[in-house]
């Protein structure tokens, strides 16, 4: 059971902006870092996102990442059929543990 | 580029020992400044983060798994390990290793392999 929530599933049109929520607490975002990941079918997780809001090379600014208080939000903008996939943020806990979050499904419709 | 490749069988009887080994590529392990991670992913869910080492040999597991985790390192062969006892139907999951970055609140992975499926089964 994660203890950080998101979205089951979010969708738009191409060219449309979605947004991917990650509510935790102050034991685990509210006092960490948070880093995201893209899991295309059948492949590995990729890093999207880290340090809250930092791309690594190779990431194209269309991702965003972004973090207030207890919560952290992953933005997507110009959505592209390429970019339907598994999303999930992560952080550390106190309990003391690395954590996922549920993990998103986003669908380009 | 870093590259990583687990390896290791891919079917396991119930109460023995899983063992996969990561291969590492493009960057020595010894170089320091990165931790290495086992994560894993049951089938059709999300991600379950194992534990890491350094190559010094320092360790730190999931509390979760922590009495069933021994995460060893081989420098010599630029490659880190798994082994996981006592395993169940439970344990069956898609295996990744991982690149980790670890420093005070941050903590990510930056490069994994491509995965492994490990099955439990008699």
């Amino acid at each position: 059971q994660s203890v950080l929530t998101q979205p089951p599933s979010v969708s738009a049109a191409p060219g449309q902006k979605v947004t991917i929520s990650c509510s935790g607490s102050s034991s685990n975002i509210g006092n960490n870092y948070v880093s995201w990941y893209q899991q295309l079918p059948g492949t590995a997780p990729k890093l999207l996102i880290y340090e809250n809001n930092k791309r690594p090379s190779g990431i194209p600014d269309r991702f965003s990442g972004s973090k207030s208080g207890t919560s952290a939000t992953l933005g997507i903008t110009g959505l592209q059929t390429g970019d339907e996939a598994d999303y999930y943020c992560g952080t550390w806990d106190s309990s003391p543990r690395y954590v996922f979050g549920t993990g998103t499904k986003v669908t380009v419709l | 580029q870093v590259q990583l490749q687990e390896s290791g069988p891919g079917l396991v009887k119930p109460s023995q020992t899983l063992s996969l080994t990561c291969t590492v590529s493009g960057g020595s392990i010894s170089s320091g400044g990165y931790y290495w991670s086992w994560i894993r992913q049951h089938p059709g869910k999300g991600l379950e983060w194992i534990g890491y080492i350094y190559y010094s040999g320092s360790t730190y597991y999931n509390p979760s798994l922590k009495s069933r985790v021994t995460i060893s390192v081989d420098t010599s062969k630029n490659q880190f390990s798994l082994k996981l006892s006592s395993v169940t139907a439970a344990d069956t999951a898609v295996y990744y290793c991982a690149r980790t970055y670890s420093d005070h609140l941050m903590y990510y992975f930056d490069y994994w392999g491509q995965g492994t499926l490990v099955t439990v089964s008699s």
